[in-house]
């Protein structure tokens, strides 16, 4: 079992829709909670990062975290073709090590 | 601003021969991951240096080493190249000098493209 799990897709919405993507992790020591939105071939680009329980929103995307559960989530506001590309959840344990653990990444495909 | 900035973007090499990327990190920063994504595959930790010493390895292979140089930039060298080697390797870039909560947060350059034939 992958330490971070994503449902793989591929996750279909049309434009203008709110796409939902989830995320499980399973060591409770993880502190630190990132998105990652990453086109076919390029790097990694930072979406969000969340540290505490609740919601942060940062224009159409909120990102929203429980410890207990061990879930996170992302939300996309107002979804747009160009929004289509592989989105990576990613955990840190902090401490020593700031290293992240990926999940396997959802792809979500946004329709005109 | 200024970003992480990788080097060649583009490699070919044949098996057994040997690979040097280059990473130049986000002025400022001071530590340096690298990562490796195998086709389909999410990226795997491979090693990270925190002003200039090593300071985590994950499943890097004997045959590669690394180091980061006293101007902040690193170098990935790759020895006995296979073919399973044959990935996008990523470098990012991370600072311990920002406010509290965010000294993790990792910013990724384009990557650079190694086939092995």
């Amino acid at each position: 079992q992958k330490e971070v799990e994503q449902n793989s897709g591929p996750l279909s919405v049309p434009e203008g829709a709110i796409a939902s993507l989830n995320c499980t992790y399973s060591d409770r020591g993880s502190q630190s909670f990132f998105w990652y939105r990453q086109y076919s071939g390029k790097s990694p680009e930072l979406i969000m990062f969340i540290y505490s329980n609740g919601d942060k929103e940062d224009g159409r995307f909120t990102a929203q975290l429980n410890k207990a559960s061990q879930y996170v989530s992302l939300l996309i506001r107002d979804s747009q073709p160009s929004d289509s590309a592989t989105y990576l959840c990613a955990v840190t344990y902090g401490g020593a090590t700031n290293k992240l653990i990926f999940g396997t990444g959802t792809l979500l495909a946004v329709q005109p | 601003a200024a970003g992480v900035i990788q080097s060649p973007r583009h490699l070919i090499k044949e098996k057994r021969e040997t690979a040097t990327l280059k990473c130049y990190p986000i002025p400022r920063h001071d530590t340096v991951y690298w990562y490796q994504q195998g086709p389909g595959q999410d990226p795997q930790f491979l090693i990270s240096f925190y002003e200039k010493m090593q300071s985590d390895k994950g499943s890097i292979p004997d045959r590669f080493s690394a180091q980061q140089f006293s101007d902040y930039h690193s170098e990935l060298n790759m020895s006995s190249l296979e073919l399973g080697d044959s990935a996008l390797y990523f470098c990012a870039s991370s600072s311990t000098r920002t406010i509290a909560g965010l000294t993790d947060t990792q910013y990724f350059g384009p990557g650079t493209r190694l086939t092995v034939l």
